[in-house]
C-alpha cells in the first residue's frame, strides 16, 4: 500500500469548512483513498472513499487531484463533535484488506 | 442500527493471566479483523479473518496470542500468558468482502490493562 503524509495537527473554528490534505505520491492506479476518524476513546469510523473523482456523502467530501498524488478531506460544517484523530489510507479495494494506519491528522475544532 | 460488539469493554488482570476478548461482527459481514492500539505504535493490524478463515495474522505474537472464530458471529482474541506490554485498546472491526467500496466498521474496544 502507497505511503501516506499528513499533518501532525490543525485548528479550525466552529461552523467553517475543516480542509485536511494528504500527500499520497506513491499511488498506484488501482489504489483507492480512504479517510477514517477516531474520536477520542472510540473506534475508528469510516468516512469516505475515493478513486479518482470528487466524492461527497453525508460526512464530508473528498476532493483527489487529476494525479491523484494527492487529495483533500471537507468537512463542511466543522462543529465540536468534529474533533478526532483523521487518518488518510491508500489501499487496493479489492477483498477489503487490511488497513495500515499512519499517524494522522489531530484536527481541533475552536469554539 | 448495526454495531460491531466487543466484549468486555475494560479489563485489569495481573501479569502471567490468561486474557479473552470476543467480538460480535455485524450480522451478515464476512471479514473481521483485530487491530491494537498503543501511544508508541498507534493502531497496528494484529489478524483477520475471511468467511472464518484466518487470512494474515502476521502482527500477532504467536508464542502468546491466538485469534479464532468459532462461528459466523463471534471472533475471540486470547492471550496466553498476558505481559504488561500487551496492555492496550484491542479493537475489532468487521467487513464485507466486496469488488470495490468495501468498509470497515470499528467496535468500541477493549481497554487491556496487564499489571
Amino acid at each position: 500500500d502507497a505511503k501516506t503524509t499528513q499533518p501532525p495537527s490543525m485548528d479550525c473554528a466552529e461552523g467553517r469548512a475543516a480542509n485536511l490534505p494528504c500527500n499520497h505520491s506513491t499511488i498506484s492506479g488501482n489504489e483507492y483513498v480512504y479517510w477514517y476518524r477516531q474520536i477520542h476513546s472510540q473506534g475508528p469510523q469510516y468516512i469516505i472513499h475515493g478513486l479518482k473523482n470528487n466524492e461527497t456523502n453525508e460526512m464530508a467530501s473528498l476532493i483527489i487531484t487529476e494525479d491523484r498524488k494527492s487529495s483533500t478531506l471537507i468537512l463542511p460544517h466543522a462543529t465540536l463533535r468534529d474533533t478526532a484523530v483523521y487518518y488518510c489510507i491508500v489501499r487496493v479495494s479489492f477483498g477489503n484488506e487490511k488497513l495500515t494506519f499512519g499517524t494522522g491528522t489531530r484536527l481541533t475544532i475552536i469554539p | 442500527d448495526a454495531r460491531v460488539t466487543q466484549t468486555p469493554r475494560h479489563k485489569v488482570t495481573e501479569m502471567g493471566q490468561e486474557v479473552t476478548m470476543r467480538c460480535q461482527p455485524i450480522l451478515g459481514h464476512n471479514t473481521v479483523f483485530w487491530y491494537r492500539q498503543t501511544m508508541m505504535q498507534g493502531l497496528e493490524l494484529l489478524a483477520y479473518f475471511r468467511n472464518r478463515a484466518p487470512l494474515d495474522d502476521s502482527g500477532m505474537p504467536k508464542d502468546r496470542f491466538s485469534a479464532e472464530m468459532p462461528d459466523a458471529t463471534l471472533a475471540t482474541l486470547k492471550i496466553q500468558p498476558s505481559e504488561p506490554r500487551d496492555s492496550a485498546v484491542y479493537f475489532c472491526a468487521s467487513g464485507l468482502d466486496q469488488t470495490s467500496g468495501d468498509t470497515q466498521y470499528f467496535g468500541p474496544g477493549t481497554r487491556l490493562t496487564v499489571l
